[in-house]
């Protein structure tokens, strides 16, 4: 069975421009959350869905937002960007209350 | 405001030697997980921990749960190197809305 699959991998932007990011669950799991992960520090929650509703939400500003597909895909969108939003997007997906799989993760570096 | 710790940061160990690493969470939390990160890799899940007292093993290592007083560890048994890697416990919370919030990690050096 496939994983959790991200695209695109890498991605290079510039301050003010906006981006998406996409996920695919693995069969079957309903939830998907996002994640930034900066190098040497642990991943901070952004959003959690489940079944195309927001479940949980992190302390990340409005110009981060996400939605979620009837075949359960994801998007996470990040408007106005900031040298600081360069980082490891991880992608989660799970049956909920249990362990969630992470994806490779989308590489965003900011300019 | 919600924190995870973990302690040690940093943690070098011979293989064959034993060693636990600590996860503190300042609030009361439905479930905590383990997560293993390999250099540039992403994360793999260890376990998941539901209730107080809960103690989950698989291979060399061993997680348990005391949600009194909000810890929970994952003890090593007999390293060995394919275990360096940095471990991240994670904790699901509740306030208005869901929340997962991942300690600071401990990055693990097994030496042969």
């Amino acid at each position: 069975d496939a994983g959790v699959t991200q695209s695109p991998t890498h991605l290079i932007k510039t301050r003010g421009q906006h981006v998406t990011l996409r996920c695919s669950p693995i069969s079957g799991h309903k939830s998907v959350s996002w994640y930034q992960q900066v190098l040497g520090q642990g991943p901070q929650f952004i959003f959690q869905y489940y079944e195309k509703e927001e479940r949980g939400r992190g302390n990340f500003p409005d110009r981060f937002s996400a939605r979620q597909f009837p075949n359960y895909s994801s998007e996470l969108n990040v408007n106005a960007l900031l040298l600081g939003d360069s980082a490891l997007y991880l992608c989660a997906s799970s049956l909920l209350g249990q362990p969630q799989h992470f994806g490779d993760g989308t590489r965003l570096s900011i300019l | 405001e919600l924190k995870v710790e973990q302690n040690p940061l940093f943690l070098s160990m011979q293989e064959g030697k034993n060693y636990t690493i600590y996860c503190n969470y300042s609030t009361t939390s439905d479930r905590l997980y383990w997560y293993r990160q390999d250099p540039g890799k992403s994360l793999e899940s260890l376990f998941v921990l539901l209730s107080n007292g809960a103690v989950k093993q698989e291979g060399r290592l061993m997680a348990s749960l005391d949600t009194k007083a909000r810890l929970s560890t994952l003890h090593i048994t007999a390293a060995v190197h394919d275990l360096s890697a940095t471990y991240f416990c994670a904790v699901e919370v509740f306030s208005g809305t869901y929340k997962y919030i991942f300690g600071t990690g401990t990055r693990l050096k097994v030496l042969a």
